[in-house]
């Protein structure tokens, strides 16, 4: 079985700082991993994914994610944050590219502080 | 390209009844997934439609169902609101190709907001 945990429902930085959303995950299987991003009254966005390769990937709006296996995680990173990426955002994992098994975190809330 | 569109954008409904939920999926998407996103509950896995038929479905119970049309559109039917129904539906398509592992990511709808009273 799979599963996602994203460490901080709530994370709050000032516009400039820089951001670190934590994702662990737990996977029998080599993984395939997402990140999304959800504004208000939307539906999700694909930021990035990792499937196979560099482990270092980089995703829309400046951010990246670097996956580390030796410490199951995929955190996500943007070196300098705008007031436009307050959102929610969604780590999730797949046996697959795909999404049939995609099994999503609890979310974490992105407030930037002017 | 159109995006994966939902109707309606609002429902509200009182418990015992029936709701309809719909969704387009992006021209040349086989695949459908429906997701509830409730309050503190997060994103959970309703179920899964390509090509017409149910692939998967999460751990809901029977009142919970759809279908998927010849042109991939898709609905899911919710019998006997209950409150706890209330939440927010997405829909979500991707390209499933059968004779290969390559499909695509989910691309979502704006949801369909569900409150039941």
């Amino acid at each position: 079985a799979q599963s996602v945990t994203q460490l901080g429902s709530h994370v709050s930085v000032s516009e400039g700082a820089l951001v670190l959303l934590r994702c662990n995950y737990s996977s029998s299987v080599p993984p395939y991993l997402f990140w999304y991003v959800q504004y208000p009254n939307q539906g999700l966005q694909l930021l990035l994914k990792y499937t196979t390769g560099a482990t270092l990937v980089k995703g829309i709006n400046g951010f990246e994610a670097e996956f580390k296996k030796s410490e199951t995680s995929f955190h996500l990173t943007k070196p300098s944050a705008h007031m436009s990426d307050a959102a929610e955002y969604f780590c999730a994992v797949s046996r697959n590219q795909g999404a049939q098994k995609l099994v999503f975190g609890q979310g974490t809330r992105l407030t930037i502080n002017p | 390209e159109a995006g994966v569109t939902q109707s309606p954008t609002h429902l509200i409904k009182t418990r015992g009844q029936q709701a309809t939920l719909r969704c387009s999926p992006i021209s040349g998407h086989t695949s459908v997934y429906w997701y509830q996103q409730a309050l503190g509950l997060g994103l959970q896995f309703l179920l899964w439609y390509d090509e017409g038929e149910e692939r998967n479905r999460g751990n809901f119970p029977p009142r919970f169902s759809g279908r998927q049309f010849p042109n991939y559109s898709s609905e899911l039917n919710v019998n006997a609101l209950e409150l706890e129904d209330s939440a927010l539906y997405l829909c979500a398509s991707s390209l499933v190709r059968a004779r290969s592992s390559y499909n695509s990511p989910l691309h979502f709808g704006n949801g369909t907001r569900l409150t039941v009273t």
